[in-house]
């Protein structure tokens, strides 16, 4: 099965400065159709995860332009341009290519130092 | 598109137990939908999924065998059930819809607490 890695695993941030976690698959996750499934997930503390970015690198209605999602094959990075405050909480990539399913990086946890 | 759960659940080992999603702002038959365990302070596994249009059912290797996964379609209603529950089997329960693009996840449930303990 594809194993997904995250760095970091902690990440300690100031306000307005960027931020910058990776995503590593153990095989490429390019679907049948060409295209790459690639998801990046955030969950404040007592909250359901939220999806931020669907194919790597789209974001979703609402999420601010301060988040983008970038890479391809087996090497993927979610970066925030300028953190605020609202930004804490663990994030997640997760693969929708391969089976099965839902595989899940270990969440990197961003805190504001 | 919006999935709401059941409430929370206390239950003792051994007993039986079966949680909800109602799902709503979509055609139910037409995409995958299905569970994620969240053990306590740790992060997400994928636990399976339905096809409500044929009942079609999958599941994760860690969980075949482990849980029952079902569907209404006349309710537009998702289910996770267990027939024995375990102490390890603690743990928040969220219902997800995949969207019709390979296996990504767009909805997620608020969340079901279940508690097992003696």
């Amino acid at each position: 099965d594809v194993v997904m890695t995250q760095s970091p695993l902690s990440l300690p941030v100031s306000l307005g400065q960027p931020a910058s976690i990776s995503c590593r698959s153990s095989q490429s996750l390019v679907y049948s159709d060409g295209k790459t499934y690639l998801n990046w997930f955030h969950q404040r503390p007592g909250q359901p995860p939220r999806r931020l970015i669907y194919k790597v690198s789209y974001r979703d209605s609402g999420v601010p332009n301060r988040f983008s999602g970038s890479g391809s094959g087996t090497d993927f990075k979610l970066e925030i341009s300028r953190v605020e405050a609202e930004d804490v909480g663990v994030y997640y990539c997760m693969q929708g290519t391969l089976w099965p399913p839902g595989t899940f990086g270990q969440g990197t946890k961003l805190e504001i130092k | 598109v919006q999935l709401v759960q059941s409430g929370a659940e206390v239950k003792k080992p051994g007993e039986s137990l079966k949680i909800s999603c109602k799902a709503s702002g979509y055609s139910f038959p037409s995409f995958w939908i299905g569970w994620v365990r969240q053990l306590p302070g740790k992060g997400l596994e994928w636990m399976g999924i339905i096809y409500p249009g044929d009942s079609d059912t999958r599941y994760g290797p860690t969980f075949q065998g482990q849980v029952t996964i079902s569907a209404d379609k006349s309710i537009s209603t998702a289910y996770l059930q267990w027939s024995s529950l375990k102490a390890s089997d603690t743990a928040i329960y969220y219902c997800i819809k995949h969207t019709g693009s390979a296996w990504e996840i767009d909805s997620w449930g608020q969340g079901t607490l279940v508690t097992v303990s003696s």
